[in-house]
């Protein structure tokens, strides 16, 4: 497996407060990733970063921010925690982007919202 | 917009039958085209790629822009490919991974 983990695996909140998930590679990549995993959603973008302090956003980023202040770390912030968060968030590294570019996700962190 | 369509939630098929599962995409320009699949309680893994024109496991994925779809074989199934599987583009200017709905494979013995 590539050398990247998610902390924390699992973790329950309440409605309100705020949470911040890490992501941690040991690759070097340039671009890492943060997608959710819903039923009937698939997988879908929060936030990217395609180098230290450089970030953008993706598909469903209202609610969410990001920091990326060192190569190897990219943190995920719900900054006031809604029970539509209630998910399993996925970080993602990968070299590039494109077709020869293959991404490596992490084991997957699942937040329940209470 | 880039978009990825999965028409199936869940495919059920018995061990040593065809399998499709299908993809359909829409982008403007020429897409970059993915399968990935997540094993039950491993991490999600990249399949194969169009670029590459590869077989892996037995899958096989033929990308056909005339009909912007990249639909995922495999001529048998075995029961090891129960899965969770996910078709992603990759746009112009080398965009993130969009991602499809995914379709569960159920392979039955």
């Amino acid at each position: 497996d590539a050398g990247i983990t998610q902390s924390p695996r699992h973790k329950v909140t309440e409605t309100g407060t705020p949470v911040t998930l890490r992501c941690h590679q040991t690759e070097n990549h340039r671009y890492m990733y943060w997608y959710r995993q819903d039923p009937g959603h698939g997988l879908r973008l929060i936030h990217y970063s395609y180098g230290v302090k450089d970030t953008d956003k993706g598909e469903v980023s209202d609610g969410y921010s990001v920091s990326r202040s060192k190569t190897e770390d990219f943190l995920l912030t719900l900054e006031s925690a809604t029970s539509s968060q209630t998910s399993v968030y996925f970080c993602a590294i990968s070299e590039g982007q494109g077709g020869n570019t293959e991404a490596f996700f992490g084991q997957g962190t699942r937040l329940t919202v209470v | 917009a880039q978009r990825v369509t999965q028409p199936e939630k869940l495919l059920s098929v018995f061990k040593g039958a065809p399998v499709e599962l299908k993809c359909n995409y829409s982008y403007s320009g020429s897409p970059e085209l993915f399968w990935y699949v997540q094993y039950s309680r491993q991490r999600l893994q990249l399949l194969l790629r169009h670029i590459s024109r590869e077989s892996i496991k037995g899958f096989t994925a033929d990308l056909n822009k005339g009909e912007t779809s990249f639909h995922l074989k495999k001529p048998f199934a075995q029961e090891e490919d129960s899965a969770m599987y996910y078709c992603a583009l990759s746009g112009l200017g080398n965009t993130p991974l969009v991602f499809g709905k995914g379709t569960r494979l159920s392979v039955i013995a």
